[in-house]
This record gives C-alpha cells, structure tokens and sequence, in this order.
C-alpha cells in the first residue's frame, strides 16, 4: 500500500459544480495534514491545513477521518481558476522528519 | 517580495558537468528542504537540513550534495549531472515539528 493515496483524476466538472477529493494515508501515527494546489510546473502553495475538527474555508472544506485513515477536500461553487493540481500531504509523525506527499488529483472546471 | 526564493529558475546543462541549485528564505525557518518532482510522481526528498550544523539525507541522495551557509541558505550540488537528473527541483523551509512547509518557486532543469 502507498504510504499517500489520491486518485490522480481528472475530474472535468462544470462551473459551479462541486467536488470531493479523498486521500488515504497509511501511517496511523501521523499527526499533521494538509492540501496544497499546484499549477502547472509551478510551486505547490498551502490550501488548507487539516485539523481533526474540520475546517473550512470559504468555498473549500476539509475534514479528516483518522479511524479510516483519510482526509477529504469539498470545492463548493467551482471556478475556472480553481482548475489546477490539490496535493495531499501528510506531515511527519513525532520525532521524525519525512512529509509524504501525494502525486495529486487533477481538476479541471468547465465553462 | 517572495519568502523562499530559487536561482536559477531554468537551467540546461550537459551529461558531467557540475552545477548548483541555490535557495534563499525570510521566513526565519530553520528546516530547509531540496525535492525533486517528476510528472507522474509525488516529490521526492533529496536532503534536508534542521539547522545549520544538521543536514541529513532524504530518500534519493545519490549524485547530489547540499551545503548549508546560513540558516537563510540551502544549496544543492550534482557533482556530475546525468540525463535522468533532469526534473524540477524545489527548495522548501519550515517552521519546526510537522509544520507547514513554503515552498520556492522551483528549478527547472535539463541535463542533455
């Protein structure tokens, strides 16, 4: 099993539509969790932490599942400029030092 | 200005010749970290580096080196590139623990 697992997609969704993400993660012990985008050749850039709680925000909502090992990521409202690449990342568990990165899920958003 | 800073942004280089990847930040982060990514693939660590006087190797350090000058600077050497050295290369700090990571604009390089 992949340490980080994301269906790498693409998802082609209309403007205005909304979209889930999954993402499953292997290590139980890992205790920080995050969503980036990245657009093409680009630098991945923090969306959104992933707190235990869940959170939100604005059009973006992220909640973590850690009995399943998952975190999840819901775009309400699409627009064209949220069409990139949403990276899962998982931090590293107590006194170690490795992120683990997924290989991304693609969304594109249609006009 | 950006926090976390790439030079250069592209480079071409030929199979043997020795080249280095530098990166700057202003974050005031102490960890510092080289990845590799290529298409298809999560990023990959090359080294990381927890202080200046720490650096440590990732999971694919073989043909490449690091040198830390600074607590603001993070280098990274291939000795002697080869054809599948060739990815974008990005340069990321952080603030501790498992803490968010900022990531430079990246490194875009060709060994031919």
């Amino acid at each position: 099993r992949k340490e980080v697992e994301q269906d790498p997609g693409p998802f082609n969704v209309p403007e205005g539509a909304t979209v889930a993400f999954n993402c499953t993660y292997s290590n139980s012990a890992s205790q920080s969790f995050f969503w980036y985008r990245q657009d093409c050749r680009k630098e991945p850039k923090l969306l959104m932490s992933v707190y235990s709680s869940g959170n939100e925000d604005g059009r973006f909502t992220a909640q973590l599942n850690r009995a399943s090992q998952y975190i999840s990521l819901l775009i309400r409202d699409s627009k064209l400029s949220d069409s990139a690449t949403y990276l899962c990342v998982v931090g590293p568990p107590s006194g170690t030092y490795k992120y683990i990165f997924g290989t991304g899920t693609r969304l594109k958003v249609l006009a | 200005d950006a926090d976390v800073t790439q030079t250069p942004r592209n480079r071409i280089t030929k199979t043997g010749k020795r080249i280095m990847l530098e990166c700057s930040q202003t974050k005031g982060h102490d960890r510092m970290y080289w990845y590799r990514q290529d298409p298809g693939l999560g990023l990959q660590l090359i080294y990381y580096s927890f202080d200046v006087k720490d650096i440590n190797k990732g999971e694919i350090s073989d043909g490449y080196s690091v040198s830390r000058q600074a607590q603001a600077k993070f280098s990274l050497s291939l000795e002697s590139a080869i054809p599948n050295q060739t990815a974008l290369y990005f340069c990321a700090t952080s603030d501790g623990g498992a803490a968010t990571q900022y990531f430079g604009p990246g490194t875009r390089l060709t060994v031919l």
